[in-house]
């Protein structure tokens, strides 16, 4: 079947530190992938997404590459900063549906 | 910029009782959802709704829930006998058009059973 695996947070980072988050997919064919972010008290926002097989999806910093290879998508970012403590959910489409991973907590410190 | 927008934030209520959360989409969106969370675990495909029918609906979605959209503008999930095991955090999303497009999320509704 279709699921998503990510890996288990929480992560705890100083500002400015190197973020990888990884996630692992298993889906029939090749369906689009998605980074969504939930910040403290709020719903879930697209992140970036990407469509296709070496497809790079970018926003604020944060970047995934869409790795057919290794089934993969796995997000990262430069220097993070204490504005990106929230939780991050990596996802793919099938049959109209979103299908997420369990989420992982990002905490940046000062 | 357009958003979802969902109410209540927080809900709770007695085991048994019937609840309705609503949902207001990106108004020239066509293509509707509802998703939960419950506490610790995975987002989790409920239901899908497009041209007033349900498109597709998972083994969660048994005969205790329906969705309307009883107007223009909202849309609506009801639970009708809620159980302990219903207390989650509910997400409403919705799309514009084309399979594969965007969904965009509400801020979610936290429904506690007592």
């Amino acid at each position: 079947g279709n699921s998503v695996t990510q890996m288990e947070g929480p992560v705890t980072l100083s500002e400015e530190a190197f973020l990888t988050i990884n996630c692992t997919y298993t889906a029939t064919g090749y369906p689009s992938l998605f980074w969504y972010v939930q910040y403290p008290g709020e719903g879930l926002q697209l992140l970036l997404k990407a469509t296709k097989a070496d497809d790079k999806g970018s926003n604020k910093g944060f970047e995934a590459t869409y790795r057919k290879e290794t089934t993969s998508f796995h997000l990262e970012k430069g220097s993070v900063q204490v504005s990106d403590s929230a939780v991050y959910f990596c996802a793919l489409i099938h049959t109209d549906k979103l299908i997420f991973g369990t989420g992982t907590r990002l905490q940046v410190f000062p | 910029e357009p958003e979802v927008t969902q109410t209540p934030s927080h809900q709770v209520t007695q085991m048994g009782q019937e609840v309705i959360l609503r949902c207001v989409p990106i108004s020239n969106h066509l293509y509707f959802y509802w998703y939960r969370q419950i506490l610790g675990q995975k987002v989790e495909f409920l239901v899908s709704f497009y041209n007033n029918e349900i498109s597709e609906k998972s083994e969660i979605f048994d005969d205790q829930f329906s969705v309307e959209r009883p107007d223009g503008s909202n849309f609506t999930l009801k639970i009708r006998s809620t159980k302990l095991e219903d207390s989650a955090m509910y997400f409403c999303a919705s799309r514009q058009g084309a399979p594969g497009e965007t969904q965009y999320f509400g801020p979610g509704t936290r429904l506690l059973v007592l």
